[in-house]
């Protein structure tokens, strides 16, 4: 069972628009989302989280946002910049637990912004 | 630097001999994991530690070992290693308390297994 679904392999956007990247989860269990940005050939760096008690989270150009009745999370960046072309990943992480802090990464979606 | 060190980079092996792949981090974190990223999965769990001497299985931990000796080493040992096996492997850590800011990753170490 996958809990956490990003639905879109890719997505292609030019320079200056708006990114949205989409995730759904199916565990209402998790504490916090998270999301990645992955280079090729390097490790995932941490983006932005948000704690599911929140509804919205935002750091300068990204802002993620939460809709728990859904069961979907979403990253806007703005503007789009060539340098956001990578994989994005979105996680759910739990707080408490044996679980605790584990990430549940989604399939991830590559980010294509065209100059 | 703070930093996740994991060594070798790339790696080549043939079926059924034992490997290690290393991983060091600075930053004297309690919880360091073990993932695995292939092609249309994401990235998976292999294995994770909470603290010296506490691991425990992730989503995909057979084939695998692990130990966690020391606070800052967290190796990943394949035994007898299979084709199935290949794929890019990623160390993280982070330290304790909550979790919003995720792990910190390593840079990865791509490893074929012929």
């Amino acid at each position: 069972d996958q809990q956490v679904k990003q639905n879109s392999p890719s997505l292609s956007v030019q320079e200056g628009r708006i990114s949205i990247l989409n995730c759904d989860y199916t565990n209402s269990m998790f504490d916090y989302f998270l999301w990645y940005k992955k280079y090729p050939a390097e490790g995932p760096t941490f983006l932005i989280s948000i704690s599911s008690i929140k509804d919205k989270n935002e750091d300068g150009r990204f802002t993620v946002f939460l809709n728990k009745s859904a069961k979907h999370l979403s990253l806007h960046i703005v503007p789009s910049q060539p340098g956001d072309s990578a994989v994005y990943f979105c996680a759910g992480a739990f707080n408490y637990g044996g679980s605790q802090g584990n990430l549940i990464f989604g399939k991830g979606t590559k980010l294509s912004v065209k100059p | 630097e703070a930093q996740v060190t994991q060594n070798p980079r790339y790696l080549i092996t043939v079926t059924g001999k034992k490997l290690t792949v290393t991983c060091s981090q600075n930053m004297n974190h309690e919880y360091m994991s073990w993932y695995r990223q292939d092609p249309g999965l994401g990235l998976r769990q292999i294995y994770y530690s909470m603290n010296v001497e506490v691991t425990d299985k992730g989503d995909v931990p057979e084939g695998y070992k692990v130990s966690r000796k020391e606070k800052r080493n967290f190796p990943l040992i394949l035994e007898s290693p299979s084709p199935n096996q290949t794929s890019l492997y990623f160390c993280a850590s982070r330290g304790q308390g909550d979790v919003r800011y995720g792990y910190t990753f390593g840079s990865g170490t791509r490893l074929t297994v012929v």
